[in-house]
């Protein structure tokens, strides 16, 4: 089936350590994007790729990195800079251009111990 | 900058109601809105995506409208089932200023709707 997948869907990390998430699709979609979810929050937009090595950030990118050297895989890296990395992180694609529908992934939630 | 606010916060009703959520945002410069549901835990599934240049998208017993000069979107459920129960986010997309868009969503807090049966 098609579809994004996100790993792993748990996560626990001690305080100044960088963890990676996984999301790879096989939708075959030019573009990626990470959200964050806080409780009582909307998604926030940390970063976006449209295509493969290109990425922008988005409005909340200070503490996280990523890398686009796959069309399939777009890893979000939460480093120890992030002061509040505890959340649930959404990969979502698109086909990419104009006005195309998103869709996301199960979600990994991460939380610092 | 975008922002998105849904009203109501939460919506409990009895099975077989129709339901109204509402959606509205600050920047009419969208090209895009799509509706989505959230399950307790889960990731988000799409329901509906109506482009700026419509007015309302069907799928089977919802139906979303637009009216992108008021900043407003409607979500309408029809004949309300326990299994419809979810958080319900409402996503405009921006456009650039070259009428296209890089996808870019920007969220409501969503409604929390509960049917009971």
């Amino acid at each position: 089936d098609g579809g994004i997948t996100q790993s792993p869907k748990y996560l626990f990390r001690k305080e100044g350590q960088n963890v990676t998430l996984s999301c790879e699709q096989n939708l075959n979609h030019d573009a990626m994007y990470w959200y964050r979810q806080d409780p009582g929050q909307g998604l926030r937009l940390i970063y976006y790729s449209q295509i493969v090595n290109d990425f922008q950030k988005g409005d909340i990118a200070e503490g996280y990195s990523v890398s686009r050297e796959k069309k399939e895989s777009f890893p979000l890296t939460v480093t120890s800079a992030q002061k509040n990395p505890t959340a649930f992180y959404l990969c979502a694609s698109s086909i990419g251009g104009v006005g195309t529908e998103a869709f996301f992934g199960q979600g990994t939630r991460l939380t610092v111990v | 900058k975008q922002e998105v606010t849904q009203i109501p916060a939460a919506l409990s009703v009895p099975e077989g109601e129709n339901l109204v959520l509402n959606c509205s945002f600050t920047d009419s410069a969208i090209y895009n809105l799509q509706w989505f549901r959230q399950d307790p835990g889960k990731g988000l599934t799409s329901l509906l995506l109506i482009q700026s240049s419509q007015r309302e998208q069907t799928s089977g017993r919802l139906n979303a409208s637009l009216d992108k000069s008021s900043g407003r979107s409607t979500l309408y459920i029809a004949a309300s089932q326990p299994g419809d129960s979810a958080t319900y986010l409402c996503a405009p997309a921006k456009a650039n200023a070259g009428g296209t868009s890089y996808g870019k969503l920007t969220f409501g807090q969503g409604t929390i709707l509960t049917v009971h049966p």
